[in-house]
């Protein structure tokens, strides 16, 4: 069975702290897609990034990073010098191959940066 | 402007009163769902159907009915919408089947959300 594991709840930071939103996930399929997701306060759902299986590389963009580890099954979100437009929950999510069209999340961890 | 697009946006009602939330969208994309997320338990597949005419349970489908008559269209049914059933719903859609190239790559097809339905039953 897949399923994606969100152990932080809410995490609390001050504006420009470093902070990493914690992904593990599950599957026994070799050929998948990780995701990540943000949903701020408006309530719709902004795509952040896509991974798939076969590409461990570490990716940047901007202030986001994220860092993906097959060997320990996590793709981990890494945000630095937060502001506080960071403030959202934030979902990471599995698809598998078999079954693209179907996402499985995380239950979602709410970020808030105050100023 | 490719989209999926739901109404209403925001929705309260009572108890037993059948309503239909409305999702549709532009990219003649042939598969579609809706999800529903709830605090603490992320979002959840309700339904979801391959094309015109197919459409199959996810994984909480009680007290929800759908229908596929367009390609385009995909609205959620609550026939008779219990409190339980308060929560944010989403529709999705992507292309379907996805392609496999000849050279046994796969590409994943990207699923498109609508901007979220907020449903209250008192």
């Amino acid at each position: 069975a897949q399923k994606v594991t969100q152990a932080q709840t809410e995490i609390s930071v001050v504006e420009k702290e470093d902070v990493t939103l914690d992904c593990v996930y599950e599957t026994r399929d070799t050929t998948y897609y990780l995701f990540w997701y943000k949903q701020p306060p408006s309530g719709e759902l902004v795509f952040l990034i896509r991974r798939n299986s076969f590409d461990e590389q570490n990716e940047i963009s901007g202030r986001y990073s994220w860092n993906f580890q097959k060997s320990t099954s996590s793709f981990n979100f890494t945000i630095t010098a937060s502001q506080v437009v960071d403030s959202a929950v934030y979902f990471c999510a599995l698809g598998v191959w078999w079954n693209t069209d179907k996402l499985i999340f995380g239950t979602g961890t709410r970020l808030q940066v105050f100023p | 402007e490719a989209q999926v697009t739901q109404n209403p946006r925001y929705l309260i009602t009572v108890t037993g009163k059948k309503l239909t939330v409305t999702c549709s969208q532009n990219m003649n994309h042939e598969y579609m769902s809706w999800y529903r997320q709830d605090p603490g338990l992320g979002l959840r597949q309700i339904y979801y159907s391959m094309n015109v005419e197919v459409t199959d349970k996810g994984d909480v489908p009680e007290g929800y009915k759908v229908s596929r008559k367009e390609k385009r269209n995909f609205p959620l049914i609550l026939e008779s919408p219990s409190p339980n059933q308060t929560s944010l719903y989403f529709c999705a859609s992507s292309l379907s089947p996805p392609p496999t190239f000849s050279d046994g790559t796969y590409r994943y097809n990207e699923q498109f959300f609508g901007p979220g339905t907020r449903l209250t039953v008192l």
